[in-house]
Formats: C-alpha cells, structure tokens, sequence
C-alpha cells in the first residue's frame, strides 16, 4: 500500500519563527489533506490540497503531485498553533495518514 | 448549523461486551468517515460512507466491527465482544461529498474496555 513520511516527526519553535513541515508519499493519490490536532484533541482539517499551492492566513500548503510531496508552512507561529499536523492521501477508498509532526511553540 | 456529534463520549466496558457508538454528521453531508486514534498513536482510517454505502469495509480491524448508515445521516459503529485492544478514540467526520472536500470532525468517543 502507499506509504506516507512526514518530516520532522518533532519541532519545537519560538513563538514568531517560521516552519516548514513535510509530506512525502510513496504513490499516486486522488487527493492530500492537512490536519491540525489541538493538545485537547480535536483535529480540524487545515487544507485539501491534491495539487497546487492553498493560502489560509499565516498557512499555506504546496503539493506537487508528480514529485509526490507537499508542504505545510507556519509562519510567525503563536503557541496555539501547538498540537500535532496530519497529513494524509487517499486512494482506493482509503485514506491514509503520516504519523504526524508534533509542534510545540514556546510563548 | 451545528457540527459533527458523537455519542456517547466516553464509554467504559467489559471485555466481551458489544458496544455501539453513534455519529451525526453534518446537515446535508453526503460522505460519513470512521477513524480510530490508540492512546498517544497516529489516526486509523476504518470506513466511509458516501450517502448509506460504504464503498470498501477492508478498514475494519477484524469482523468484530460493523458500520451502517441509514438514511443518509446517522451513522453506528459496533463493536461486538470487545477486547482491550479495542480501547482507542473512535472519530467521526463529514463532508459535502467523498473524496473532494473538507472533512469536519465529531469531538470523538473514548472507549476504554476493561
């Protein structure tokens, strides 16, 4: 099945600094979404993106399907950006997710 | 309008015991996904329902778990005679339609079996 990396698997930033996070899969996809869990738990989904390049204030996301990555930029990040970014891929009537980037933002 | 809900939220029980967990999507949304989420673990993709069918049930963990929806909204989980392995958060989203847009997520159930 397809395999899906995310990069760094942790990150822990000064308030106001810049990130990148990283997803790479293994194979063709229908489509890639981004995901942001709260330290409470509750995830709520930041960007569908199986292609092209999305803005949403200080995030955006990049994928480039036939390099079979995509990218998640922070930028001037605030504490409650902290929590855990998911990104997945669906194919075949299965979604699929990286394990995750936890972030950790120092006030 | 309101959000995705579950229920119950938190669900302590036996080994061995069914149990059932409840979703009510969104009004209006056609696509239904289960995931499940062990303590301290990464998100399991179970199941999706585009209107009442699920297109491939291969998800499930084992045939111990079934999911049905019925007229288009509500959707259950069950999980016959559970096992301690079965103690995760199970969550519940919704969108418009499957495979092209943005999924909302319930605030999920903790099931803990003892």
């Amino acid at each position: 099945g397809i395999q899906v990396e995310q990069s760094p698997p942790d990150l822990i930033l000064q308030e106001g600094a810049n990130s990148t996070l990283r997803c790479n899969f293994s194979d063709s996809v229908n489509n890639l979404q981004w995901f942001h869990q709260n330290p409470w738990g509750q995830l709520i989904n930041l960007f569908y993106i199986p292609s092209g390049t999305k803005q949403n204030g200080r995030l955006s996301a990049t994928t480039v399907a036939t390099e079979r990555y995509s990218l998640l930029y922070i930028s001037s990040s605030q504490t409650t950006d902290s929590g855990v970014y998911f990104c997945a891929v669906d194919r075949d009537d299965k979604i699929i997710f990286g394990k995750g980037t936890r972030l950790h933002i120092l006030p | 309008g309101a959000g995705v809900s579950q229920s119950p939220s938190n669900k302590v029980t036996e080994k061995g015991k069914d149990v059932e967990l409840r979703c009510d999507p969104i009004s209006g949304h056609t696509a239904l996904y289960w995931y499940r989420q062990s303590l301290g673990q990464g998100l399991e993709f179970l199941i999706y329902f585009q209107g009442n069918s699920a297109p491939d049930k291969s998800g499930l963990p084992s045939d111990r778990f079934s999911a049905e929806r019925t007229g288009g909204s509500v959707s259950t989980l069950t999980i016959q005679r559970t096992q301690q392995e079965d103690s995760a958060v199970y969550l519940c989203a919704s969108s418009l339609n499957y495979d092209r847009d943005k999924q909302y997520f319930g605030p999920g159930t903790r099931l803990l079996v003892l």
